[in-house]
């Protein structure tokens, strides 16, 4: 079974640029999270997704962020435009239903000059 | 507002110790705690995950304790290899409302032949 997947791995824009990220989840988990840790500090939630619904997206540090995740697979992220204190790793993560275990992709860096 | 500390920061050991990290948490009202490891450049990967209701969950080398009303959990890792270097986080998730995970800053393990 593949995992999750996140595309690109690495990132690097100049402020004011625009820059989307991808998530592909686990086939058949309905449950989608995206969190990011940016330098020296905790990974934090970002926000959450039942299929094609936004859960909680009180992580979401401003409305230069846009999650979608149309038709309830893969999700995007888009930062637009982005600014230096974007800079950090974001992950996604996805979870069956019933099962309590999110399970991670390998995050993609994002370099914002 | 749950905050989750992990203690020491950093840990350096010679191979075949045995060692415990540590891991509070200021909201006792859990629903699960998880612990991960994360590699350089490498998403994370989920190491155990203990119930509320659980007290100890063990697999191979590893095994996590959790005290719920006191907010702390421990991670012990039996005869450490240099395989085992990396970064050990916890995470927790609250009982109520929603599903995020909220994560301490990490332990850095580095195990030396």
């Amino acid at each position: 079974e593949a995992g999750v997947t996140q595309f690109p791995s690495h990132s690097v824009i100049e402020k004011g640029q625009t820059v989307t990220l991808r998530c592909d989840p686990i086939s058949g988990h309905d449950n989608l999270y995206w969190y990011r840790r940016v330098m020296g500090k905790e990974i934090k939630f970002l926000l959450h997704f039942v299929k094609e619904s936004k859960q909680d997206e009180s992580g979401m540090p401003n409305n230069r962020f846009l999650a979608e995740r149309t038709g309830g697979t893969y999700s995007t992220l888009k930062v637009q435009p982005a600014e230096l204190e974007d800079s950090g790793v974001y992950f996604c993560a996805s979870r069956p239903r019933g099962n309590y275990e999110q399970y991670f992709g390998p995050g993609t860096r994002l370099t914002v000059t | 507002k749950q905050e989750v500390t992990q203690i020491p920061a950093a840990l350096s050991v010679p191979e075949g110790e045995n060692l415990v990290l540590n891991c509070s948490f200021t909201d006792s009202a859990i629903y699960n705690l998880q612990w991960f490891r994360q590699d350089p450049g490498k998403g994370l990967t989920s190491l155990l995950l203990i119930q509320s209701s659980q007290r100890e969950q063990t697999s191979g080398r590893l095994n996590a304790s959790l005290d719920k009303s006191s907010g702390r959990s421990t991670l012990y890792i039996a005869a450490s290899q240099p395989g085992d270097s990396a970064t050990y986080l916890c995470a927790v998730r609250r009982n109520t409302g929603f599903q995020k995970l909220v994560f301490g800053t990490g332990t850095r393990l580095l195990v030396s032949p």
